[in-house]
């Protein structure tokens, strides 16, 4: 079983649509929750993140955490097609002396139709 | 202020050839960590410094991967011999210390023929 686990897509949507995007993930020793956007050629740009469960809001993104559900998602209302790119979770885990490393799940190439 | 910045952006080698990628970080930023994806893959994890030290390499693939940040400012990542397998996108994230959001290069692409 992967540690984090994303529906790769793709999702194609009428402009001003309400869109939802979901990871769950199997590691509860997962600290903090992000997402990242990604336009093509280009790297991860962070968009959100949150380190406990419950909704975050930013402008037209709602994160949302279930730490007992182990899920994560996030809402983009009034969606434009300028969020055409690929959505990616990632999750932040500790390692042995003091390290840290993110674990990313596949990404969800969404496009936004004008 | 500039972000963290990736060199080349695109190399085509050949198997059996060597290629150096270099990564700048945002100034100031401590942390250092490079990823790979690989196609129809996540982006995984590769290895992590803190200034000029190597906190943490368990992604690391092989032997035939070196990474290196003398002087704890830049980095380079070199793959030698590089093999087809070793084809993908690398990127390089920085932050101001372990625990803190990483931001991301825009990758250098590797194509291994």
């Amino acid at each position: 079983q992967k540690e984090v686990e994303q529906d790769p897509g793709p999702l194609s949507v009428p402009e001003g649509a309400i869109v939802s995007l979901n990871c769950t993930y199997s590691n509860s020793a997962f600290q903090y929750f992000m997402w990242y956007r990604q336009y093509s050629r280009k790297g991860p740009e962070l968009l959100m993140y949150t380190y406990s469960s419950g909704n975050k809001e930013d402008g037209r993104f709602t994160a949302q955490v279930d730490k007992s559900s182990k899920y994560i998602s996030l809402f983009i209302r009034d969606s434009q097609p300028s969020d055409s790119a690929t959505y990616l979770c990632a999750m932040s885990l500790a390692l042995q002396g003091g390290s840290e490393k993110l674990v990313f799940g596949k990404g969800t190439k969404l496009t936004v139709n004008p | 202020e500039a972000g963290v910045t990736q060199f080349p952006s695109h190399s085509v080698i050949e198997k059996g050839q060597t290629v150096t990628l270099r990564c700048d970080p945002i100034s100031g930023h401590d942390n250092l960590y490079w990823y790979r994806r690989v196609m129809g893959k996540e982006i995984k994890f590769l290895l992590h410094f803190v200034k000029e030290s190597k906190q943490d390499e368990s992604g690391m693939p092989n032997n035939r991967f070196l990474a290196e940040r003398t002087g704890g400012t830049y980095s380079t990542l070199k793959v030698q011999p590089a093999e087809l397998e070793d084809s993908g996108v690398y990127f390089c994230a920085s932050s101001a210390q372990t625990g803190a959001l990483q931001y991301f290069g825009a990758g250098t692409r590797l194509s291994v023929l």
